[in-house]
């Protein structure tokens, strides 16, 4: 198994700019999640799809966030425009089952810089 | 809501020594705990988690974490610290208002000296 894949691993971009993060989750797994990672913040849950069905997406900071999963196989989170703020590190995880009560597996992350 | 507490933000101890990653949680129901580990420039990956079994729960490379409800903690411990052990470790906690939803700790670093 390949595992959760994320592209790309790094991401500079300017500000202002439109930034398209995307993952494939473990062939299976029927949830999805999307998280971002700072040294301010920690660890956050933006968003998280159960069937391809976004669930719970209180965490997205804002309308300049959206995410979509058109498959069971992709998702992709957008950031337009981009901010120097939304420097982080974003990973992407899934899992069998719905909910945070089963291991979720995580991707190696996307780096992304906003100048 | 749920909530964790991870006392320390690093922690140092020497090759051998005995590793304690504190973890005390919040939770109105019986809690689904984690401890996950992360490695420099990778994502997470499970160590253990309890699931209202047995409390003692063992994990991989040597981990094991005991639940104590009258304590409300989840501490991780491993008898004898190893220099691949050096990395960032976050406690999780899920289960019931915020059902779908994975809180995290703010994680602690450990280092381990030769």
């Amino acid at each position: 198994d390949a595992g959760v894949i994320q592209s790309p691993r790094h991401e500079v971009t300017e500000m202002g700019q439109e930034v398209t993060l995307r993952c494939k989750p473990i062939s299976g797994h029927n949830s999805l999640f999307w998280y971002r990672q700072t040294m301010m913040r920690g660890l956050e849950l933006l968003i998280y799809f159960n069937n391809n069905v976004p669930i719970d997406d209180s965490g997205m900071p804002e309308d300049r966030f959206s995410a979509k999963m058109p498959n069971a196989s992709f998702s992709t989170l957008k950031i337009q425009p981009s901010e120097p703020r939304d420097s982080a590190v974003y990973f992407c995880a899934s899992s069998w089952t719905p909910g945070g009560t089963d291991t979720q597996y995580f991707g190696p992350g996307t780096r992304l810089t906003v100048l | 809501a749920q909530s964790v507490t991870q006392l320390g933000s690093h922690v140092s101890v020497s090759e051998g020594a005995l590793v304690l990653l504190r973890c005390n949680y919040s939770s109105s129901v019986p809690p689904y705990l984690f401890w996950y580990v992360q490695y420099p420039n990778q994502g997470l990956q499970l160590l253990l988690k309890y699931t209202s079994a047995a409390t003692l729960v063992k994990g991989i490379n040597g981990f094991e974490a005991e639940f104590k409800k009258s304590e409300t903690s989840f501490h991780l411990t491993k008898p004898s610290a190893h220099m691949s052990d050096a990395a960032e470790y976050f406690c999780a906690v899920a289960g019931g208002t915020s059902y779908g939803k994975l809180t995290f700790g703010q994680g602690t670093i450990l280092t381990v000296h030769p």
